[in-house]
Parts: structure tokens; sequence; C-alpha cells
């Protein structure tokens, strides 16, 4: 159980252009769903929190125009990268978490973006 | 938040047990200590999870002594496959009521 995925697991995409990231909780609900981003050898770094039919609360630094967050279900949500450049290039992580309890995240696989 | 501590890294031997300890000195009453595993280019895998004394699963033992400022994670027997980084996450356990934030993790190394 708590199986979390994500679509795609890696992309290659012209400077310029929007990539759409997808996070699934496969067998659980997720009231609650975290983006990171984690660049070589560092620790993963919040991105932004986001809750089910709300918008998402982005961290400090991090711009809500350029990585749209849209959480439409109990069970997705997606990151968009929009007007991506070379400098988003790097490894973006999703977690969720069940609705319920005191329960702890699931991470999906991880998506590598490559911004040429 | 609390602020996580942890070693930067660590070696051990195939079939010895490993114990890393994290630090989290401004801990909330409400908040939870977790372990995740991770690979290079893997997301982190959920390990253990407990809010005080001890929890023990398939793959480890969580210690947190009583004033809740630290945890220790323990691997019994570990194999090169564990080599890893280990982070400890110490955030509130109910699911609306904030974030966790990532410390810097422990590399640990496992030699034949």
């Amino acid at each position: 159980g708590a199986v979390v995925s994500q679509h795609p697991s890696w992309v290659i995409c012209k400077s310029g252009t929007s990539v759409k990231i997808e996070c699934r909780s496969l067998d659980f609900q997720a009231t609650t769903m975290f983006w990171y981003r984690q660049f070589p050898k560092q620790s993963l770094m919040l991105m932004a929190t986001s809750n089910e039919g709300s918008k998402a609360t982005y961290e400090q630094g991090v711009e809500k125009d350029k990585f749209l967050i849209n959480h439409a279900s109990l069970t997705l949500s997606t990151l968009t990268v929009t007007s991506a450049h070379p400098e988003d290039s790097s490894f973006y992580i999703c977690s969720a978490r069940e609705t319920s309890g005191a329960e702890p995240q699931y991470f999906g696989p991880g998506t590598r973006l490559t911004v040429l | 938040l609390a602020k996580t501590t942890q070693p930067i890294s660590m070696d051990s031997y195939e079939g010895q047990e490993v114990n890393i300890t994290c630090s989290h000195n401004n801990i909330a009453t409400n908040d939870y200590i977790t372990w995740y595993q991770q690979f290079p280019s893997q997301g982190p895998r959920f390990i253990i999870q407990g809010y005080k004394t001890k929890v023990t699963n398939e793959v480890a033992s969580l210690f947190i002594p009583a004033d809740r400022k630290s945890s220790t994670l323990s691997l019994p027997r570990v194999s090169l496959s564990d080599t890893a980084v280990y982070y400890c996450l110490v955030g509130p356990g109910n699911t609306n009521a904030g974030k966790s934030t990532f410390g810097d993790g422990t590399t640990l190394t496992v030699k034949p």
C-alpha cells in the first residue's frame, strides 16, 4: 500500500516550453500533496504544499506563476513548469499524505527535467 | 519548524548494526519523527515513523528518548544495498497542520 506514482519519469524540453508533471496516489486518498525539487548531491527542497480543492501554498522564493500547481482530486496533483529555462533543470519529487490520521508522507519516484 | 541535525556521513561493514542519530531540539508537541531512505535518482522511501519511546518494524527500529529532542534509527545487519542517504524528518502528524523540512541527511556507505 501507500504507493505514489509520477509521470513522466524523465523529460527533456526546449527552453521556453512548458512541462507538466503528474503525481498520483494510487491506493489512498491524499488531502495534501507536496512538491519538492532536488539538485545533485543536495537535500530535498520544499517548493509548495498542495491541498485538494484549494490554492497551493508556495515556499518563499518559489514563483507561483512559474510553477503552477493544481490539486483537482484526492488522488492527483500536477506541477506545470511554465516557460522552462536551463536553470529549472532538476529532479522534481512529489509526496502525498493520507487524509486522516498521523500518516507519513509517501514519495513518488521523481521526475528528471532537463531543459536545453 | 523543527530543524534537524544529522551526521553528514557514516561508514559501516556488512552485517553490522548501524545507528544514525538525529537532533531536533525544538520539536513541537504534535510533531512526529519520520525516517526515509533515498537512493540516487529515486524518491525517498519511507522507513519508520514514531512519536515517543521505541518503534520497530521489519526493517528498522526507532528509539526516541523521553524529551524527544533526538531520535536514533537503528538498522540491524546492514548489507551493501543499504548504502544510501538517510533523512530524518520532523513535522506535524495532522494532515493539514503544517509542513516538514528535510535536513541534509546522512550518507551511509556499507563496505564489504
